[in-house]
């Protein structure tokens, strides 16, 4: 199994570009999330989605958009990158049931992004 | 919104020294998680406590989760240098199910 699979690995954009970071995982797993990581301010989550057919909002949502395209697609895009967006992105997936504590994360690889 | 403090932000230590991270939340915590991210890498899960005083163990690594459930740590005792890396807490995010809010992590360096 391949686990949480991301592409592309390394990206660098210039400012006002547009980009889609791609994300797949093959675990049947119900939720999928993208984080980003800078230094010294840990992981934080841009957008989640609890399901197929949903999505949601986390900490630091403005600037991206995302898709649930399907139980094991889950994709990130920068509408017009940014300086800001400068950092190392991380999709993970959890089997996301109800009647459990939250599920622990698996990540993929992550994709280190450059905004000049 | 639900905040998760982890302290230290950086520790090194002598290969065979003793670490401690800390994380405390502002808000009670149904459950907390620990991951490790090596040099380059990736999150890995290492593990989850839900219950107050909790007390679990991985070899050297021993987990903690606070009696009121606001705080936990990670002890891991006579480091190696295959300990380094970066020790994330993580705490569920709200109500929404699903969500985890990360501490800001301690970069462990070990010096042979």
């Amino acid at each position: 199994n391949a686990g949480v699979t991301q592409t592309p690995k390394f990206q660098v954009l210039k400012t006002g570009q547009s980009m889609t970071l791609q994300c797949a995982q093959d675990m049947n797993h119900n939720s999928m999330y993208w984080y980003r990581q800078d230094p010294g301010m840990g992981l934080r989550l841009i957008y989640y989605s609890a399901s197929e057919g949903t999505t949601d909002k986390g900490e630091v949502p403005n600037g991206y958009n995302v898709s649930r395209l399907n139980k094991r697609e889950f994709s990130l895009r920068l509408e017009s990158a940014a300086p800001s967006q400068t950092s190392v992105y991380f999709c993970a997936s959890s089997r996301g049931r109800d009647s459990f504590p939250n599920e622990k994360l698996f990540f993929g690889s992550g994709t280190q992004l450059s905004v000049l | 919104g639900q905040q998760v403090m982890q302290i230290p932000q950086y520790q090194h230590v002598q290969e065979g020294e003793d670490f401690t991270t800390y994380c405390n939340s502002s808000t009670t915590l149904s459950n907390i998680q620990w991951y490790k991210q090596r040099p380059g890498g990736h999150p890995v899960f290492l593990i989850q406590l839900v219950k107050s005083g909790e007390v679990k163990k991985q070899k050297r690594l021993t987990f903690q989760f606070g009696e009121a459930k606001k705080n936990s740590s990670l002890h891991i005792t006579a480091t190696q240098t295959t300990d380094v890396g970066t020790y994330f807490c993580a705490g569920p995010g709200g109500t929404s199910y699903g969500k985890l809010t990360f501490g800001q992590g301690t970069i462990l360096t070990v010096h042979p």
